[in-house]
């Protein structure tokens, strides 16, 4: 089951904050989030998985509520750098193991 | 560190034809997964290769086939290709096998057009 992003897209001016949701019908083992820019690969940002553990590689916070299957990212004080397509990918129970399920993306244009 | 790596960066190829992309990972790591990504969408599971083996498979008809080498690079394999085979076909590396918490790392892909 894909998981559901929101919003679809959004338009920040340098400096501003966003949140990016991520939610799944299904119980989650874990959630991946990657950034994409045009024509290039996605890039890893964050794992979050059951039990509260976190790991990641850029001043990028995000929180997982496996009650609700609910995960999200904050961006905070965005750069230019920032701009980009972001997806969430899920691993959930129903799945093979390590078999990450992606949402359609949320499209985050960052302005000067 | 050199991360991973795809060729050909782009392939134009004919309905009903056969292709092979190729795949090397992530120095370190042993685990290589497919994926389709069509303009638009995120990225698509098609399998995954971890011990020589096919661990684990998405929803993809038997035309889509892959390999791992021992020395843990990969090559998907496309046969009788369909004008809905056209996307971004991205490979990703990682270290360990399956499993719900191991980071992937993605390559720059292959863009594949079909005529």
């Amino acid at each position: 089951q894909q998981p559901v992003q929101s919003p679809q897209a959004v338009i920040l001016r340098e400096g501003e904050d966003a949140v990016i949701n991520c939610s799944s019908s299904k119980a989650l083992y874990s959630v991946h989030w990657y950034r994409q820019k045009h024509g290039e690969a996605p890039v890893f940002l964050m794992i979050l998985l059951k039990g509260g553990e976190q790991k990641g590689h850029e001043k990028i916070s995000a929180s997982f509520n496996e009650k609700k299957q609910q995960s999200s990212l904050y961006l905070t004080a965005s750069q230019l750098s920032y701009s980009g397509t972001y997806f969430c990918g899920t691993v959930d129970y129903g799945g093979s193991q390590g078999n990450l399920i992606f949402g359609k993306g949320t499209k985050l244009s960052v302005k000067p | 560190d050199a991360g991973v790596t795809q060729s050909p960066t782009h392939l134009i190829k004919t309905r009903g034809q056969q292709v092979t992309l190729r795949c090397s990972p992530k120095s370190g790591h042993d685990t290589v997964s497919w994926y389709q990504q069509a303009l638009g969408q995120g990225p698509q599971f098609i399998f995954q290769y971890y011990e020589e083996e096919e661990r684990q498979r998405g929803n993809f008809p038997d035309r889509f086939s892959g390999h791992q080498f021992p020395n843990y690079s990969s090559e998907l394999n496309v046969n009788a290709l369909l004008l809905g085979d056209s996307a971004l076909y991205l490979c990703a590396s990682s270290l360990g096998g399956p499993g719900p918490g191991y980071e992937q790392y993605f390559g720059p892909g292959t863009r594949l057009t079909v005529t």
